[in-house]
């Protein structure tokens, strides 16, 4: 089945700075790869996501970049603000077959953006 | 809309008792989902269902059921609980295969 590697676990930055969270995939069939925020003890809600068409999408401060050949995919957020503090997962999932939509998700990615 | 429903909130279970995770959605959505969130870990999927009548295993499905009998409603149920339940389970629907899943407030569930 598919394997979903994320880094880094934790990652901490100034509010104004630039975070980057990496995730890597191993099924080369996976063609749609969302990014869910979660806030403590909330539920996870999307942010962003992208299918296997396309290598980059943006939403203001907000990008992903897809890299199909070597199986990766990141999270770009830009001028980070301290309510951008939560937890992050990336996702995969491909249609057709028995798949079904179904997510595979990385470990997360606990995001802290100080004043 | 109310969006996805879980019931209840929290929940402390004793060793070998059984309960019913309850689910609902309002969006008329056809995929429904059942994952589990350990401390500090991600999701896994514990079962899911395409339309009512329809429900396979997910990555982590031993010692659950769900049914579908409706669009709306997906229970899971715990049989036999064992501490290794111990967990956040959430519950999510999305109208197709790879829209956007909407997630329930969760149920924080306690073995003991």
């Amino acid at each position: 089945g598919e394997n979903v590697e994320q880094h880094p676990s934790t990652l901490s930055v100034q509010e104004g700075d630039s975070a980057v969270i990496k995730c890597t995939y191993s099924d080369s069939a996976s063609n749609y790869f969302p990014w869910y925020k979660q806030e403590l003890g909330k539920r996870p809600q999307l942010i962003i996501d992208i299918r296997s068409n396309v290598g980059e999408k943006k939403d203001q401060r907000i990008a992903v970049t897809l890299n199909k050949t070597a199986k990766h995919f990141s999270l770009h957020i830009t001028e980070t603000q301290p309510e951008d503090s939560a937890v992050y997962f990336c996702a995969a999932s491909k249609a057709g077959g028995t798949s079904y939509g179904k997510l595979t998700f990385g470990q997360g990615t606990i995001l802290t953006v100080h004043p | 809309n109310a969006g996805v429903t879980q019931t209840p909130k929290f929940h402390i279970l004793k060793i070998g008792q059984s309960m019913t995770l309850q689910c609902t959605q309002d969006m008329n959505h056809n995929y429904m989902y059942w994952y589990r969130q350990d401390p500090g870990m991600g999701l896994k999927l514990i079962y899911y269902s395409v339309g009512a009548g329809i429900t396979d295993k997910g990555e982590v499905p031993n010692g659950y059921n769900v049914s579908r009998s409706t669009t709306e409603d997906f229970p899971l149920r715990l049989e036999l609980a064992a501490p290794s339940q111990t967990s956040v389970y959430f519950c999510a629907s999305s109208y197709r295969a790879l829209d956007e899943q909407y997630f329930g407030p969760g149920t924080r569930l306690t073995v003991t």
